[in-house]
């Protein structure tokens, strides 16, 4: 039982170019999440799912894009990566109202 | 509208005391609470919850509270060990049906030897 996954580790992306962050459960959750962490801040909502087919807005969605065509992936689309976009992203999940379950990150860099 | 406040962004405390970490909320909605440490570069982890329906739950060094009435919540860490620190996040659901949890901005807690 491997819980929530995360590729690439890290990453260095030149400004406007584009990647895909990759996330996966194995706890069949229904709920998937993407956060991100900004040095010293807490965590932003970018983008959540509540099932295969459904997603929606965080707080922070622009530059972003997100699919959930699985129970198990919901993975993150950055177009026209910009220098703002540099920081901490985490993949969770969880069942309705229950503990969440996070991923180990994946650090980006825009340069 | 920061729902979950953490109003200590940092706190120091002596090996072998006791941390306290607290939290407020202004939702009456919410209903279960629940408390994740985070190391550097990792995620965060699930620590202890509690239900509404308490007003403690316990877990070996860990105790969380809470007052409905003040709207409040805090973890205690009794006795605290250099492995404690680490940032630490309280967060809450608001009630059957929803989808997203809240968090405060978190609390980073260092433990001097």
């Amino acid at each position: 039982n491997a819980g929530v996954t995360q590729t690439p580790k890290f990453r260095i992306l030149k400004i406007g170019q584009s990647m895909t962050l990759q996330c996966t459960q194995d706890m069949n959750h229904n709920y998937m999440y993407w956060y991100r962490q900004d040095p010293g801040m807490g965590l932003k909502l970018i983008y959540y799912s509540v099932g295969a087919g459904i997603t929606d807005k965080g707080e922070v969605p622009n530059g972003y894009n997100v699919s959930r065509s699985t129970t198990e992936d919901f993975p993150l689309r950055l177009e026209l990566a910009a220098p703002s976009q540099t920081s901490v992203y985490f993949c969770a999940s969880s069942n309705p109202t229950e503990t969440q379950y996070f991923g180990p990150g994946t650090r980006l860099l825009v340069l | 509208d920061q729902q979950v406040k953490q109003n200590s962004p940092s706190l120091s405390v002596q090996e072998g005391r006791i941390s306290i970490l607290n939290c407020d909320y202004t939702n009456s909605m919410f209903d279960y609470f629940l408390w994740y440490k985070k190391y550097p570069a990792e995620g965060p982890t699930f620590l202890i919850s509690i239900s509404s329906i308490k007003d403690k739950n316990e877990d070996g060094r860990f105790t969380v509270f809470l007052n409905k009435s003040a709207k409040h919540l805090s973890l205690h860490i009794v006795p605290s060990q250099p492995g404690d620190s680490a940032v630490y996040f309280c967060a809450a659901w608001e009630g059957q049906g929803a989808q997203k949890l809240v968090f405060g901005q978190g609390t980073r807690l260092t433990i001097n030897p």
